[in-house]
């Protein structure tokens, strides 16, 4: 069964440097997002993309955050100038088409920050 | 009013037990409704889908009822493996998921 792949694993990473996440949607998906969660609480969403641009982003996406799709495969999240609070699990999903259909999530990154 | 609400548990069942897992949400998450398990530490993974009508799969059954904003999930027959977090999931108008926090389940030999 196709899959969201995700990497790396785990990333330990100084406050205030950046970070890329990296995600390789499912190939015939055309909507990508990002979620993240905090250790013992909810999946919280932070941005939707779609034909390239970003569709819809939570207030969690501020100016550190962005995304991009550099080819046809990966698609990224970059925090710039990491802060303590970054420190969570990121996942990627994605979706085949439209607004109803289900996210498959990819198995996260655990993101840690020093 | 908190956008999609669950009763966090835990739920501590033994083996053969029938389990129920109520939800409720508000109408900024109301597109559509999903239910998700959560392994500790893992990614979301889609259990079902859930429809007006109601829909079953298996040993899962899932309820919409959209006048009082309720959602449920019922287990069957529950198994050790079903042990997880449920998530109640619905879904805003742009597309983005809005998750509960999740009901944690323990089944029990």
């Amino acid at each position: 069964e196709p899959e969201v792949t995700q990497t790396p694993s785990h990333q330990v990473t100084q406050m205030g440097q950046e970070v890329i996440l990296r995600c390789v949607p499912i190939s015939n998906h055309l909507y990508f997002y990002w979620y993240r969660q905090i250790l013992g609480q909810k999946v919280e969403f932070l941005v939707s993309f779609y034909n390239n641009e970003i569709s819809e982003k939570s207030e969690i996406f501020d100016d550190q955050f962005s995304v991009e799709r550099p080819d046809g495969s990966n698609f990224t999240l970059k925090i710039r100038s990491t802060k303590l609070e970054d420190s969570a699990m990121y996942f990627c999903a994605s979706s085949e088409t439209g607004v109803h259909q289900p996210q498959h999530f990819g198995d996260g990154t655990r993101l840690s920050i020093l | 009013r908190k956008e999609v609400e669950q009763d966090p548990g835990p739920f501590n069942v033994p083996e053969g037990a029938t389990v129920a897992f109520n939800c409720t949400y508000s109408n900024s998450a109301s597109q559509s409704f999903f239910w998700y398990r959560q392994d500790c530490r893992k990614e979301p993974k889609l259990l079902m889908s859930v429809y007006s009508s109601g829909n079953e799969d298996g040993r899962f059954t899932a309820q919409l009822n959209r006048a009082s904003q309720y959602i449920s999930l019922l287990i069957r027959d529950s198994k050790l493996s079903d042990s997880a977090t449920y998530l109640c999931v619905g879904r805003g108008s742009q597309g983005n998921l809005i998750f509960g926090k999740g009901t944690k389940l323990s089944v029990k030999p």
